[in-house]
């Protein structure tokens, strides 16, 4: 069975900092990784996902299949980015997500 | 679009009480979910459905009943509350492999 860790619950950095959230995952056939984020207030929303290759509000996330690791990074934290974190991964057949535990991420000024 | 709607925002319910979550979509999506959302836990899956007249289980499904009988609608049944199913309940719809649009969540309270 898939599986998707967040190690960080809490993470915390000043503005202008650079972030970076883990995530690894386990999964023997070739997945599908994505970065949801949660608002305070708001509903989940995609922030991007690897297939895309894109820098969605700055951050980049790289799926290292040698690692299973699919890591969210952003050079240049801003306080807007303050919201919880989710990493999920869809495997290779099926619209099925399986989430991680999420990362609550709290930019500082 | 309305996109992926949820009702009710909030509901208390007391032990061995009954009540149905609805979540609609105008998305024409074929791909509807349900998950819970508790601290630390992150998302689990409850049911889904891959097509009208269709469901299945998640992860935690016990204690819970789904109904897909149109393709719009995916209704999530409690028959009898209990305080461990206290949690906001999220509805999510999908076109396939791809992004999931989620609702605004529903915050359940069992006492």
């Amino acid at each position: 069975a898939q599986r998707v860790t967040q190690p960080e619950k809490l993470l915390s950095v000043f503005k202008g900092a650079p972030v970076e959230l883990k995530c690894n995952y386990s999964y023997s056939g070739s997945p599908e990784l994505f970065w949801y984020v949660q608002y305070s207030r708001q509903r989940l929303q995609l922030l991007l996902r690897h297939i895309s290759r894109e820098s969605i509000k700055g951050f980049t996330a790289d799926l290292n299949k040698g690692e299973t690791s699919f890591h969210l990074k952003k050079p240049f934290a801003q306080e807007e980015d303050s919201a919880m974190y989710y990493c999920a991964l869809s495997r290779t057949s099926g619209s099925r997500l399986t989430f991680g535990e999420g990362t609550q991420l709290t930019v500082n000024p | 679009n309305a996109g992926v709607t949820q009702t009710p925002k909030f509901r208390v319910l007391k032990t061995g009480q009954s009540m149905t979550l609805l979540c609609a979509q105008d998305m024409n999506h074929e791909y509807m979910y349900w998950y819970r959302q508790d601290p630390g836990m992150g998302l689990r899956l409850i049911h889904y459905s891959v097509g009208e007249g269709t469901t299945a289980k998640g992860e935690v499904p016990d204690g819970y009943n789904v109904s897909r009988l149109k393709k719009q609608n995916f209704l999530l049944g409690l028959e009898s509350a209990a305080p461990s199913q206290t949690s906001v309940y999220f509805c999510a719809s999908s076109g396939g492999r791809n992004e999931q649009y989620f609702g605004p969540g529903t915050r359940l309270t069992v006492t």
